[in-house]
């Protein structure tokens, strides 16, 4: 059973669309999060839920906008989808905000914006 | 606002050799310092730190923190072609729900 799954893994679209990326985590978690990495391999913070409440929203466009039905999934919706938002998506979760134990990583989304 | 900066960036060496793998770090209220590995896809954990000087070990893997410098070190000996991938060194600050990452070292193991 995978515990942190994402879709789709692979995600092709033009400049203007809007898209959608999915997760879900079976770990009984209550936090998670939406990282994005650039080309350079950089991991960055975008949101995470704790319970299906925001609690982190970094400095992201608001043309992403996450949502969070149960503390089990966290969605990340994309409008207007620009070239720079081409990079792999990562779903993670962690328990207990995240305060004492490590994040568990989904195996990413690549988007590429053409 | 909360730093970790790797180094080096890139590193190539032969199987066999033995690596050291460097994470600094600036963060307010400083709670805890990952390693990760990342091949393909997903980042998988390898530590988690929080305490100076206590040395944790997995195999030929082994990292150690040192909170008065704020920096940690990833030490990978008898190194494989299996250990070729990027390492991230992550922090966990005041804002503990959230970890910072570096920029990450891509080490390459030839056989």
């Amino acid at each position: 059973d995978t515990a942190v799954s994402q879709t789709p893994k692979y995600l092709v679209t033009q400049m203007g669309n809007d898209k959608s990326i999915k997760c879900e985590q079976n770990l009984g978690h209550d936090t998670m999060y939406w990282y994005k990495q650039d080309s350079k391999k950089f991991l960055k913070i975008m949101f995470s839920y704790n319970n299906k409440e925001l609690i982190i929203n970094e400095t992201v466009p608001n043309r992403f906008s996450p949502k969070s039905p149960d503390k089990a999934h966290l969605n990340l919706h994309i409008n207007s989808l620009e070239l720079g938002d081409s990079a792999v998506y990562f779903c993670a979760s962690s328990l207990i905000g995240g305060a004492t134990g490590e994040l568990f990583f989904g195996e990413g989304s690549r988007l590429t914006v053409l | 606002e909360d730093k970790v900066v790797q180094s080096p960036l890139s590193l190539v060496v032969h199987e066999g050799d033995t690596v050291t793998l460097n994470c600094s770090y600036e963060v307010t209220n400083f709670r805890s310092l990952l390693w990760y590995k990342q091949e393909k896809k997903a980042p998988t954990f390898l530590f988690m730190l929080t305490s100076s000087g206590i040395e944790k070990k997995s195999g030929r893997l082994s990292s150690i923190l040192d909170k008065k410098e704020l920096f940690s070190i990833l030490n990978i000996t008898a190194t494989q072609t299996g250990d070729s991938a990027i390492y991230l060194c992550a922090v966990r600050g005041q804002g503990a729900q959230k970890l910072v990452f570096g920029q990450g070292t891509r080490l390459t193991i030839n056989p």
